[in-house]
């Protein structure tokens, strides 16, 4: 059973258009987060949600939004994508606090034309 | 806020060698300690922790850490290597009393030759 799961895998579009991204756990944990990894591999939080709750936002475009309608579920709908928005998107999952490890999904590649 | 150094982008080793890969990191509190695997198109995979207690930490595919308080520092270690263990490490750390988002360092690309 996958724990946390994205879809689509990958997302090839053009500029300006709308696209989203789905994630689910089924570990049961409150919290959730989105993290964008751009081709350095560097890895930033985007969004962090913990009870369907937003806890953190990031400095990220307002084209960004989350939206979380369960605990176990996060998706993210960007609006008039741009070039710099290519990327791999992660999402995850953990139990709240700071010593519990974070799950993450496989991700998602979005690239823009 | 706490800070997270992996001292190395690349670490390039032969089989069956063993290898180091540096962590430091910086907080004004106490801390705890991870690091992440993550596989060619595949998201991260937690390697192992260090939330208290004994300072080495052993994880999982035989990895293992030692936290060294007086060097803030929280090395990776494996005493030999596969080429399977080809993969991006992360480094990430949060603080004991504050926010619960873990500030992960940008990585170590470990490539193992035959």
């Amino acid at each position: 059973d996958t724990a946390v799961s994205q879809t689509p895998k990958y997302l090839v579009t053009q500029m300006g258009n709308d696209k989203s991204i789905k994630c689910e756990q089924n570990l049961g944990h409150d919290t959730m987060y989105w993290y964008k990894q751009d081709s350095k591999k560097f890895l930033k939080i985007m969004f962090s949600y913990n009870n369907k709750e937003l806890i953190i936002n990031e400095t990220v475009p307002n084209r960004f939004s989350p939206k979380s309608p369960d605990k176990a579920h996060l998706n993210l709908h960007i609006n008039s994508l741009e070039l710099g928005d290519s990327a791999v998107y992660f999402c995850a999952s953990s139990q709240t606090g700071p010593n519990q490890p974070q799950h993450f999904g496989d991700g998602t590649r979005l690239s823009i034309l | 806020a706490q800070s997270v150094t992996q001292l190395d982008s690349q670490v390039p080793v032969f089989e069956e060698a063993p290898v180091e890969l540096r962590c430091n990191y910086s907080s004004s509190v106490s801390v705890y300690l991870f690091w992440y695997v993550q596989y060619p198109n595949q998201g991260l995979q937690l390697l192992l922790k260090y939330l208290s207690g004994s300072t080495l930490v052993k994880g999982i595919n035989g990895f293992e850490a030692e936290f060294n308080k007086s060097q803030t520092s929280f090395h990776l270690r494996k005493p030999s290597v596969h080429i399977s263990d080809t993969a991006e490490y992360f480094c990430a750390v949060s603080d004991t009393g504050g926010s619960y988002i873990p500030t992960f360092g940008r990585g170590t690309s470990l490539i193992v030759h035959p």
